[in-house]
């Protein structure tokens, strides 16, 4: 079975520290995608990145990273020099071609 | 990207009434899915909307309650059916992108529910 678990609930920084946010998943698949999805106060999704399974070689976008590692079966996401408008909720999700599966989710603040 | 919109985009709605939500994609897609997401909580995939046959649904979830209609590749309705407090969430609506890369699910805004 799928799962994703994101292990952190809740996180606090101030303004300009970086943060991880974790994500684990599990799945049986030899070919899956992996996502980063960030919901604002607001409450729309907003898409950030797509990862392929074959494909683990970490990327950069500004001041989000993200690590992915199929040994520890880990996709993590780092802001760095975080800013206000990064609060929001995080969610990891994974998809195998036939749904996609969310994580908890990390709800992070970041402090002025 | 796939562009979604979804209305109502809210509503507050009376116990054992039903309400339909429509969801509009501005291209055409295989795969639709209608999400949950109760208050702090996660989303939780409702079903499947498959265009020319009935919708696909996961564990406790079911036809009654939610009844899906998928008449073509740009459009489908989620109704909530005899509606309870319980059933006050946000309802999302997604669709399947498909590009040189891969796949990527993108959302509707959402429609809030509250059930008195």
């Amino acid at each position: 079975a799928q799962k994703v678990t994101q292990a952190q609930t809740e996180i606090s920084v101030v303004e300009k520290e970086d943060v991880t946010l974790d994500c684990v998943y599990e799945t049986r698949d030899t070919t899956y995608y992996l996502f980063w999805y960030k919901q604002p106060p607001s409450g729309e999704l907003v898409f950030l990145i797509r990862r392929n399974s074959f494909d683990e070689q970490n990327e950069i976008s500004g001041r989000y990273s993200w690590n992915f590692q199929k040994s520890t079966s880990s996709f993590n996401f780092t802001i760095t020099a975080s800013q206000v408008v990064d609060s929001a909720v995080y969610f990891c999700a994974l998809s195998d071609y036939d749904k996609v599966i969310f994580g908890p989710g990390t709800s992070l603040s970041v402090i002025p | 990207s796939a562009v979604i919109s979804q209305k109502p985009s809210r509503d507050i709605c009376q116990r054992g009434t039903s309400l339909t939500i429509q969801c509009q994609v501005d291209s055409q897609v295989t795969m639709m899915f209608w999400y949950r997401q109760q208050p702090g909580q996660s989303l939780t995939l409702i079903a499947t909307a498959n265009q020319g046959s009935e919708a696909t649904y996961e564990s406790g979830f079911v036809i009654d309650k939610f009844p899906i209609s998928r008449p073509n590749l740009t459009f489908s309705t989620l109704t909530v059916s005899n509606m309870s407090p319980e059933d006050s969430s946000i309802y999302l609506c997604s669709a399947i992108d498909r590009d040189r890369g891969g796949e990527t699910q993108y959302f509707g805004p959402g429609t809030r529910l509250l059930v008195l």
